[in-house]
């Protein structure tokens, strides 16, 4: 299948901080990356659809000002926590939409394990 | 919106049997459905999937079946083994754009 790297796959940061997560599709190219956030035990809940050149789309709920999301190239996307809280601690997922010829499949990056202290 | 109904939440089998995971979906216009795996605190993994110009498909020991009309879709897991154990995932899409639904996941246990 096709390679979707995350990184950090863990990371530890301090209350009122900031983090960067990136995404990067491997050896294709991605318009379109999905950004997910995943409690224990719980399904995978979409924050934010990021597309290439163009602002990302936002589901209800998320606020973009506090998940900044920038998809520069076709390779990269970007989620950054901004002034990061302890309730913002969770598994973060993204994923990349891929056409296989036969229809579109999607791919997920390993995750990013966020702890804030 | 679609709204994707998965049960059951867990799942416990003995090593060998089968294990099946059954999903609704809510919008009849709904034309793709994969089957995701994540273990622990790893990324899901695609593991099936089916469009919805077919009724089934299988791969080994896994298998899938699709009745649109009524608006629901399984997975099948037989001669199941203790690394199956994982939380599976379906989820359900539509048109170009692409973005699954994802139903609330089945924490299937198998005991060797």
């Amino acid at each position: 299948g096709a390679v979707v790297s995350q990184h950090p796959s863990w990371v530890i940061c301090k209350s009122g901080t900031s983090v960067k997560i990136e995404c990067r599709s491997l050896d294709f190219q991605a318009t379109t990356m999905f950004w997910y956030r995943q409690f224990p035990k719980q399904s995978l809940m979409l924050m934010a659809t990021s597309n290439e050149g163009s602002k990302a789309t936002y589901e209800q709920g998320v606020e973009k000002d506090k998940f900044l999301i920038n998809h520069a190239s076709l390779t990269l996307s970007t989620l950054t926590v901004t002034s990061a809280h302890p309730e913002d601690s969770s598994f973060y997922i993204c994923s990349a939409r891929v056409n296989r010829g036969t229809g579109n499949t999607i791919y997920f990056g390993e995750g990013s394990w966020l702890t804030v202290v | 919106g679609e709204n994707v109904e998965q049960h059951p939440s867990t799942l416990s089998v003995q090593e060998g049997d089968s294990a099946v995971i059954k999903c609704t979906y809510s919008d009849s216009a709904s034309n793709y459905f994969p089957w995701y795996k994540q273990e622990l605190g790893k990324r899901p993994q695609l593991i099936i999937d089916i469009r919805s110009n077919v009724g089934e498909k299988k791969d080994q020991r896994i298998a899938v079946t699709l009745n649109k009309t009524a608006k629901h879709f399984s997975l099948h897991i037989t001669e199941t083994q203790p690394e199956d154990s994982a939380v599976y995932f379906c989820a359900a899409s539509k048109g170009g754009s692409y973005i699954p639904t994802f139903g609330r996941g089945t924490s299937l246990i198998v005991h060797p």
